[in-house]
């Protein structure tokens, strides 16, 4: 069936590098990608978002790219901290209103000092 | 300004017990989305609600329900409780319906525990 995925679980990386969670995404009818981060706890945070009419979105230290031939989204994060460390989901906003967010299983981020 | 708020933040149940989640969304916020998140997975869409009326059902049985009052706060009812309905029951409310994941805020939400 259609579904929102990731390739990796989870991922650890040293502080001050760059960071990369990968999503796969089946619906090529899908026009609206977000990036949520999930801490311990907490309910997911709003990173970024992008368009399917767009294949790159940068904002602070973060980007989204977005491949619509292999169907496939990416989160860069720059100089990753240790308060980077958390759950990350890609979600796909399918139909007119926000109503039906699909999101992935996420992945685990931990960044090692 | 205060987010989104969501009570209790921890419940235990038993099975076949019924049980009442509340949420009251940013100021100013119309809309109401509630979802399940099993542990170790990603959120599931439950309910949305505009404007005191039902906009979106996602793939849940009927013990599954859900009202938004007046003043746009909302309450997700589960009844004959099962053991797998144990999750975190995530709220967001937005401003309106309509795509658009930034102003789409989540709360801490409520963990539920079925015994």
């Amino acid at each position: 069936g259609e579904s929102v995925g990731l390739h990796l679980p989870t991922l650890s990386v040293q502080e001050g590098d760059n960071s990369i969670i990968n999503c796969a995404y089946s619906n090529s009818a899908s026009d609206y990608f977000i990036w949520y981060k999930q801490e311990s706890g907490k309910g997911p945070q709003f990173i970024i978002d992008i368009r399917s009419n767009m294949d790159k979105r940068q904002g602070q230290r973060v980007t989204v790219l977005l491949n619509k031939t292999v169907k496939h989204l990416s989160l860069q994060i720059a100089a990753t901290q240790p308060g980077d460390s958390a759950v990350y989901f890609c979600a796909e906003n399918r139909g007119a209103n926000n109503n039906d967010m699909r999101f992935g299983a996420g992945t685990r981020l931990t960044v090692k000092p | 300004d205060a987010g989104v708020t969501q009570s209790p933040t921890h419940l235990i149940k038993t099975r076949g017990q019924q049980v009442t989640l509340r949420c009251s969304p940013i100021s100013g916020h119309k809309s109401v989305s509630w979802y399940q998140q099993v542990l170790g997975q990603g959120p599931q869409f439950i309910f949305q609600y505009y404007e005191k009326e039902e906009r979106g059902r996602g793939n849940f049985p009927d013990r599954f329900s859900a009202r938004q009052f007046p003043n746009y706060s909302s309450e997700l009812n589960v009844n004959a409780l099962l053991l797998g309905d144990s999750a975190l029951y995530l709220c967001a409310s937005s401003p309106r319906t309509g795509k658009g994941g930034y102003g789409y805020t989540f709360g801490s939400g409520t963990r539920l525990t079925v015994v």
